[in-house]
């Protein structure tokens, strides 16, 4: 059964106080690795889709790496507009089923 | 493109009551996901589409949740009896090749 695991469950930074996003992840056969932000009373947005190990993706403040055991999503000189939960998926392997298993989130607060 | 819609937004029902949710996809997205997200949790897979038919329906609580999506482009999700651990966010999804999975901004259930 894939299973998804984020940490920490929240986290409170300062603005300009960089850290990271920790995703581990257990699945037989990865075939993406989805980052999604989610506002409070919005469906996730996506972010970053990464597939094999040593991959990294960016965008603005945000980088998405993944090894064969979890994913890290660094934020770089955060803003407070970048406070938000931020989510961890992976793809289904099987077949024409290709859901995703979502981990709980990281809460994160960005504060001036 | 336009975005995933759904309706109502939020729905207050008593337990054991029924209820209906609504979702239109971007137009073209061949697959639909029907998604539980509970207060504090990631969102889970209830349902797949792949046009009109089943894909994935193994975590759909079939004695009460059923879903339909006719002719392959709208689909309704509805809960018979509703008990209150179904209170909840549900969020619809679809995606395509090109461009990946987009959700809605939910439906928000309360059940009293």
């Amino acid at each position: 059964e894939d299973q998804v695991t984020q940490s920490p469950e929240a986290l409170r930074l300062q603005e300009g106080e960089s850290s990271s996003l920790n995703c581990s992840y257990t699945v037989s056969g990865l075939r993406g690795l989805f980052w999604y932000r989610q506002d409070p009373g919005k469906g996730p947005e996506f972010l970053f889709t990464l597939y094999s190990a040593g991959e990294e993706k960016e965008k603005e403040r945000l980088k998405a790496t993944l090894t064969k055991k979890e994913s890290f999503l660094h934020i770089t000189a955060p803003k407070p507009e970048d406070s938000a939960t931020y989510l961890c998926a992976v793809q289904h392997p099987g077949g024409g089923a290709d859901g995703l298993t979502f981990g709980k989130g990281t809460h994160l607060i960005i504060q001036p | 493109e336009a975005g995933v819609a759904q309706s109502p937004r939020y729905k207050i029902i008593e337990k054991r009551q029924s209820v209906a949710f609504w979702c239109n996809p971007i137009s073209g997205h061949a697959t639909l996901y029907w998604y539980q997200q509970i207060l504090g949790q990631g969102p889970k897979l209830l349902i797949q589409f792949q046009n009109n038919g089943v894909v994935d329906d193994s975590q759909l609580p079939k004695d009460r949740f059923s879903a339909e999506r006719l002719k392959g482009v709208d689909s309704t999700l509805k809960i018979q009896p509703a008990k209150l651990e179904d209170s909840a966010v549900y969020l619809c999804a679809s995606s395509s090749a090109a461009y990946g999975y987009t959700f809605g901004s939910g439906t928000r259930l309360t059940v009293v």
